[in-house]
C-alpha cells in the first residue's frame, strides 16, 4: 500500500510569487491536513480537509489556502510569498472512519525556500 | 489553549542505555496521543498511537505511556541503538480529525 506522497519535494521560488504543492493521501483515507514545519516555530497545523471541505483551520494568514478533490487528492497554495514562508510543509493523511483512532500518516515533505 | 512541552530538546546517551522522553500537556481533554519520529529533512514517521482510554502501547523496543490526570505521556527506548538517532515527537490530538498539536521535539543522539 503506498504511503502519502507528496510533490515537488524541493522548489525554490522569489518573493512575491505563488506556489502550489499537491498531496495525495494513503488510498482509502479521506482526510488530509496541512502542517508548517520551521526551525523556530515548529510544527504547526494549516488546515484540513476531508470530502473536499475544509473542516478545521490553523492560524495563518488567507495567503495561504488549500482544496480538496474528489479522489481525495488536495493541493494547497502559498500566495504573495514572503522570506519567512520557507519550510517544510508537510502533509498527513488517516482514514477517519467514525470511532476510529485518528492516526496521522505523513508524508515527505516538500521543502520550498523563498528568495 | 492546548500546549505541549517536550523535555530535554535534547539527549546524548551512549548505546546500549534505555531512555526515556517526556511529553507534557496542559489540557486533559484528548482524543488521542501520538509519537513520532522525524530524521534530518524528512517527513514524520508514525512510532505509537495512545488513545485516551488506554494507558500504554508497546512495539518491539518502544514503550509509550499516557497519563491524562497528570498530562503527561512518556516514551521508553529500550536498550538503544545509533538507528535510534533522530527527533520524537510528541503530538495531541482533541478529536477524530487530523488537527494535532506538537511539541518541538527532543533530539536523540545514541552513540556507538
Amino acid at each position: 500500500k503506498a504511503g502519502v506522497t507528496q510533490t515537488p519535494r524541493y522548489l525554490i521560488k522569489t518573493r512575491g510569487q505563488q506556489v502550489t504543492l499537491s498531496c495525495s493521501p494513503i488510498s482509502g483515507h479521506r482526510s488530509v491536513s496541512w502542517y508548517q514545519q520551521t526551525p523556530g516555530q515548529g510544527l504547526q497545523f494549516l488546515f484540513e480537509y476531508f470530502s473536499e471541505t475544509q473542516r478545521n483551520k490553523g492560524n495563518f494568514p488567507g495567503r495561504f489556502s488549500g482544496r480538496q478533490f474528489s479522489n481525495s487528492r488536495s493541493e494547497m497554495n502559498v500566495s504573495t510569498l514572503e522570506l519567512g514562508d520557507s519550510a517544510l510543509y508537510l502533509c498527513a493523511s488517516s482514514h477517519d472512519a467514525g470511532g476510529g483512532t485518528g492516526e496521522l500518516f505523513f508524508g515527505e515533505g516538500s521543502r520550498l525556500t523563498v528568495l | 489553549k492546548q500546549e505541549v512541552t517536550q523535555i530535554p530538546a535534547a539527549l546524548s546517551v551512549p548505546e546500549g542505555e534505555n531512555l526515556v522522553l517526556n511529553c507534557s500537556f496542559t489540557d486533559s481533554a484528548i482524543y488521542n496521543l501520538q509519537w513520532f519520529r522525524q530524521d534530518p529533512g524528512k517527513g514524520l514517521t508514525s512510532l505509537l498511537l495512545i488513545q485516551s482510554s488506554q494507558r500504554e502501547q508497546t512495539s518491539g523496543r518502544l514503550n509509550a505511556s499516557l497519563d491524562k490526570s497528570s498530562g503527561r505521556s512518556t516514551l521508553y527506548i529500550a536498550a538503544s541503538q545509533p538507528g535510534d538517532s533522530a527527533t520524537y515527537l510528541c503530538a495531541v490530538g482533541s478529536g477524530n480529525t487530523g488537527k494535532l498539536i506538537f511539541g518541538q521535539g527532543t533530539t536523540l543522539q545514541v552513540k556507538p
